[in-house]
């Protein structure tokens, strides 16, 4: 059965590096997506992504935040300075473009900011 | 803005019973709602995926409904066994774009003891 996967699985980094987080949605799905969950929280949207632009975005994903699909096959979420408080669960999701449109999640990348 | 709440946070029952997990949304304009497991450390499994035009549906031991009118969804476990501790999350996709987010219920921790 097709999968959402995402690389690495865990990231530990210093506060102000730049992070990429690596995601394969599912082959034949048009619509991709990065949510987070800091430890202990719900479960937050981040942005949408759809015919190689940004179709949403929450009040998280400011300026230090970019997502790209560089080659068709990948989709990549970049912190560019992190922060502690970056600090979460990272899942991507994506989703085909007929109905009912349900999103299939990746298992996650832990992120761990010092 | 939407909200979604899940009642109880905790839960724990023994092996065998049957289980009832609660969703309520506050903006009854839902497109779909999808519940999810989540074990610990780990990504999210989509359970069920019920669209606004549907009351219910079923995969197994499991069968949720919705009643969109009164903001409300409904897990049903029937028969729990140890290998269902989980937390279980619902999330509701609104209307407005084809690319909408889903937005996460704070879930239920769910403890079967055998």
């Amino acid at each position: 059965e097709p999968e959402v996967t995402q690389t690495p699985s865990h990231q530990v980094t210093q506060m102000g590096q730049e992070v990429i987080l690596r995601c394969v949605p599912i082959s034949n799905h048009l619509y991709f997506y990065w949510y987070r969950q800091i430890l202990g929280q719900k479960v937050e949207f981040l942005v949408s992504f759809y015919n190689n632009e940004i179709s949403e975005k929450s009040e998280i994903f400011d300026d230090q935040f970019s997502v790209e699909r560089p080659d068709g096959s990948n989709f990549t979420l970049k912190i560019r300075s992190t922060k502690l408080e970056d600090s979460a669960m990272y899942f991507c999701a994506s989703r085909g473009g007929q109905g009912p449109y349900e999103q299939y999640f990746g298992p996650g990348t832990r992120l761990t900011v010092t | 803005k939407q909200e979604v709440t899940q009642i109880p946070a905790a839960l724990s029952v023994p092996e065998g019973e049957n289980l009832v997990l609660n969703c309520s949304f506050t903006d009854s304009a839902i497109y779909n709602l999808q519940w999810f497991r989540q074990d610990p450390g780990k990504g999210l499994t989509s359970l069920l995926l019920i669209q606004s035009s549907q009351r219910e549906q079923t995969s197994g031991r499991l069968n949720a409904s919705l009643d969109k009118s009164s903001g409300r969804s409904t897990l049903y476990i029937a028969a729990s066994q140890p290998g269902d501790s989980a937390t279980y999350l619902c999330a509701v996709r609104g209307y407005g774009g084809a690319t909408n987010k889903l937005i996460f219920g704070t879930g239920t921790l769910l403890a079967v003891q055998p």
